[in-house]
């Protein structure tokens, strides 16, 4: 079975541009999580979904991040206007149910020119 | 909240040695699950080896072992006969088994392994 898939693997873009972030879950799994990772924070949960239905953003740094889940085979997070500091490693991860362990994309790395 | 906390940012090990990873984590649950996670350089996030706060035999994955310690709160991760394929880093994470909660990840160690 294929595993998470993210989309880029790779972003690079220049201050001020919208970016997208893709994820394709595990199929059947009704959890999704969004990840960033960095030297100085380490790994900071951002958004997690259930059923599509975001459970809790508190972990979204500010108004310009946002994520959707349209239906549960797809998720987007978007960073609009993107700054420097937003460069990370930014990981999507599935679970089946709440407790079970996640399983992780390879990650997108995105770099803010 | 829960916290987990690794204390070695970084680890080194002979290969064919053993080394052990460090982890304690701060709760007032007493059900939880606590998971090790590898990432190597190619930055998958792997799982290595996950344990039941109830169940109190130690988790085993082939050369991975845990040493968990309820009461003291501590989960370290033995690796056996250490192999250049180990080189990564650890993380060691916590989730709890009430409400909706994610993973609670530590910082990371960085293990290298000495040919």
């Amino acid at each position: 079975d294929a595993g998470v898939i993210q989309s880029p693997r790779h972003e690079v873009t220049e201050m001020g541009q919208e970016v997208t972030l893709r994820c394709k879950p595990i199929s059947g799994h009704d959890y999704l999580f969004w990840y960033r990772q960095t030297m100085m924070r380490g790994l900071e949960l951002l958004i997690y979904f259930n059923n599509n239905v975001p459970i809790d953003d508190s972990g979204m740094p500010e108004d310009r991040f946002s994520a959707k889940m349209p239906n549960a085979s797809f998720s987007t997070l978007k960073i609009q206007p993107s700054e420097p500091r937003d460069s990370a490693v930014y990981f999507c991860a599935s679970s089946q149910g709440g407790v079970q362990p996640q399983h992780f994309g390879d990650g997108t790395r995105l770099s803010i020119l | 909240a829960q916290t987990v906390t690794q204390s070695q940012p970084e680890m080194s090990v002979q290969e064919a040695e053993t080394v052990t990873l460090s982890c304690t984590y701060d709760t007032s649950e007493s059900d939880y699950y606590l998971f090790w996670y590898k990432q190597p350089p190619s930055r998958q996030m792997i799982l290595v080896i996950r344990q039941e706060a109830y169940k109190q035999q130690n988790a085993t994955e082939n050369r991975f072992s845990v040493n968990f310690q309820k009461a003291a709160k501590s989960f370290s991760l033995k690796i056996s006969d250490s192999q250049l394929g180990d080189a990564a880093m650890y993380f060691c994470a916590y989730r709890s088994l009430s409400g909706n909660t994610p993973l609670v990840f530590g910082k990371g160690t960085r293990l290298s392994v000495i040919a």
